[in-house]
């Protein structure tokens, strides 16, 4: 079955400091993935995609993902963290011979705190 | 206004009522989604429109009945709903239906639902 886990519910780091936040999918086809922001209130805001080509991804705000085939894994970085960062992230992978050709699978989320 | 809005923003109902979501889009895209963010669990992708027509009902309930006049606006009819529709219920819109075309979805704030 396909999935998509993100291991860390809560996250805490120090504002300044450098930020790692987990994504793994179980897909048997190439994936596309997707890493969204939801500050409170808002809806989902598309940081950044990956579909093909170079695996390492530059998106919005300074984030960056590397998509590592042989992990499936599709982790999102930053290296210095703002407070405004702090909001709950999603990883979403959709794949062409899924089921839908519409449907994006999300991950449950990870909430990131940021400290002063 | 711009992007994809969303009203109301929020919701009490009661079981018995009748009531709808309104979603509108004015980015000019084609496509247009419902999905349903409860707490705790990942977003779950209930209907796809394209070009008006819906291409896509992900076994959701007959109480939730979706409606696309036209590419900019979607509603989300509900009657007769549970207390566990209660939800975060968020629309979004692409270019184009189908993650073959590489599509981006914008999100709307969404519609914060509580069913008593």
């Amino acid at each position: 079955a396909q999935s998509v886990t993100q291991p860390d519910i809560h996250i805490t780091v120090s504002e300044g400091a450098s930020l790692e936040l987990r994504c793994n999918y179980s897909y048997g086809a190439t994936p596309y993935l997707f890493w969204y922001v939801q500050s409170p209130g808002q809806g989902l805001q598309l940081l950044l995609k990956y579909f093909s080509g170079d695996t390492l991804v530059q998106g919005i705000k300074g984030f960056e993902a590397e998509f590592k085939r042989s992990q499936s894994s599709f982790n999102l970085r930053k290296p210095s963290v703002h407070w405004s960062d702090a909001a709950e992230y999603f990883c979403a992978v959709g794949a062409e011979d899924s089921n839908s050709g519409y449907a994006l699978n999300f991950g449950k989320g990870t909430s990131l705190l940021v400290t002063p | 206004e711009t992007g994809v809005t969303q009203t109301p923003r929020h919701l009490v109902m009661g079981m018995t009522n009748k009531k709808s979501l309104k979603c509108e889009q004015h980015l000019g895209h084609n496509a247009m989604y419902w999905y349903k963010q409860s707490a705790k669990k990942p977003l779950e992708l209930m209907f796809v429109y394209s070009l008006e027509e819906r291409v896509e009902n992900n076994s959701v309930p007959s109480r939730f009945s979706p409606e696309c006049p036209n590419s900019s606006h979607l509603f989300l009819h509900l009657h007769t709903l549970q207390p566990e529709d209660s939800a975060l219920y968020l629309c979004a819109s692409s270019q184009r239906a189908g993650l073959e075309h590489h599509n981006e979805q914008f999100f709307g704030p969404g519609t914060r639902l509580t069913v008593l």
